[in-house]
């Protein structure tokens, strides 16, 4: 079967920096997407990785291996609004995307 | 540009009874793509519409149905509800299906009883 898997909830202190790690196993691969949904929102676009390597968006960067089937997203300089869920989520062969069950972040003072 | 929009954003139902959401996508995208979120479980693909076709369907029930008009806008129909299809249901549009991104709509919230 087809598996996303991420920490279900993770907590960081404002103004330090986080990695959220995705793992997956999926019949084929055509990208890797990172959401950010905040509570009782819907979930907005974060990055999108085809190839291995790191891609950075300001203060977000996320990071592919498909070797490894593996993906992070770093978030530097943490701020109380980066409190949210983000949600990890793989293309498949079918262009179907499976998603993970999200991490939940909790930024500290 | 308008968002993606749903309507409606909160809905009541008891088992039994059937429901129909819509969804608007942004001007301009012609794919439609509809997910149930639920806690713990993260967002499960229903179904993707593209030009009135479905174009890829996920494995739920043949309960739950959809379509897609002329101007793109979409509809999903749950019929005899069961208390676990309670979810928050999302739809999501883009340019063409294949796109680097989608774009969110607020969800409806369905509540069955």
């Amino acid at each position: 079967g087809q598996n996303i898997d991420q920490p279900t909830e993770m907590t960081a202190t404002e103004g330090a920096i986080v990695q959220i790690n995705c793992t997956y196993q999926t019949s084929g691969f055509n990208g890797l997407f990172w959401y950010q949904q905040h509570a009782g929102e819907a979930p907005t676009f974060l990055s999108y990785n085809v190839l291995d390597g790191l891609e950075e968006k300001g203060r977000f960067s996320s990071f592919l291996s498909r070797s490894k089937g593996y993906s992070y997203l770093l978030l530097k300089e943490l701020q109380m609004k980066d409190s949210a869920s983000y949600l990890c989520a793989v293309r498949d062969s079918n262009y179907q995307l499976i998603w993970g069950a999200g991490t939940k972040l909790i930024i500290k003072p | 540009k308008a968002g993606v929009t749903q309507t409606p954003r909160y809905l009541i139902k008891t088992r039994g009874q059937q429901v129909t959401l819509s969804c608007s996508p942004i001007s301009g995208h012609r794919s439609v793509s509809w997910y149930q979120q639920t806690p713990g479980q993260g967002l499960q693909f229903l179904f993707e519409y593209f030009s009135e076709t479905q174009r890829n369907k996920g494995n739920f029930p043949g309960r739950f149905s959809g379509r897609q008009f002329s101007n793109s806008r979409s509809e999903m129909n749950v019929s005899t509800l069961e208390l676990g299809d309670s979810a928050l249901y999302l739809c999501a549009s883009s340019v063409e299906g294949r796109d680097n991104e989608q774009f969110f709509g607020p969800g409806t919230r369905l509540t069955v009883l």
